[in-house]
């Protein structure tokens, strides 16, 4: 079946550094991607999507480019804040048998001052 | 504000127990799914609706769990006869009809099985 791999559980970080979280995945159908972020007792919320291969969408400040050769969706922001500590979960849209959103395991960040 | 209610947002039950957990979805979304994130933040799909009709479960689901999304009435789950394992976020979350419209999500109701 369909699965999402995030490779990093926690990645720790200082203000204002670059990030990069990973995301592949495995479908045999065409790819529908999310990026999902859930700060602590808050409901997961949509950060970005997207279905076009190597073209980069973006929302508040962080980036993804869906690349189907490779089968990625890594989420990159080029400064992070502090505001930024929380999970990230790619997610897939698996239309097969029904309709779910296959998701990753999740990435922490945490930002450091 | 766009919102999927859930009610509670805590619930304590002894095992052995009945568990129901209620979700208002998004107005005029057809389709409602039901999620459990663990202790480690995984998510696991449950069942899902478009509207009264379910779509897919897991084999989970169809032993100790019920769900049901009844026709102007929030949608609910109940686990039959809690266990300890059950203990986590259950969320509920709702979309328009396609793969590319992406689940709006509800803040969720925690379960401890105590």
């Amino acid at each position: 079946g369909d699965s999402v791999t995030q490779t990093e559980g926690l990645v720790t970080l200082t203000k204002g550094l670059p990030v990069m979280l990973n995301c592949t995945y495995q479908t045999t159908y065409s790819p529908f991607l999310f990026w999902y972020v859930q700060h602590l007792n808050e409901a997961p919320k949509l950060l970005l999507k997207s279905s076009t291969d190597n073209k980069r969408t973006e929302h508040q400040g962080f980036y993804a480019t869906l690349h189907k050769s490779s089968s990625s969706f890594h989420l990159q922001k080029s400064s992070v804040q502090l505001s930024d500590s929380a999970l990230y979960f790619c997610a897939l849209s698996d239309w097969t048998g029904g309709y779910k959103v296959v998701f990753g395991s999740g990435t922490r960040l945490l930002v450091s001052p | 504000n766009s919102k999927v209610i859930q009610t509670p947002r805590y619930l304590v039950k002894g095992q052995g127990q009945k568990a129901k957990m209620r979700c208002i979805p998004e107005k005029g979304h057809p389709v409602v799914f039901w999620y459990q994130q663990n202790k480690n933040n995984e998510f696991k799909f449950l069942i899902n609706f478009q509207n009264q009709e379910v779509l897919q479960q897991i084999d989970m689901t169809e032993k100790r769990f019920s769900a049901e999304c009844p026709s102007n009435s929030p949608c609910s789950l109940e686990i039959q006869s809690s266990e300890a394992g059950d203990s986590a976020l259950y969320l509920c979350a709702s979309s328009l009809r396609g793969y590319n419209q992406a689940p709006l999500f509800g803040e969720g109701t925690r379960l401890s099985v105590l």
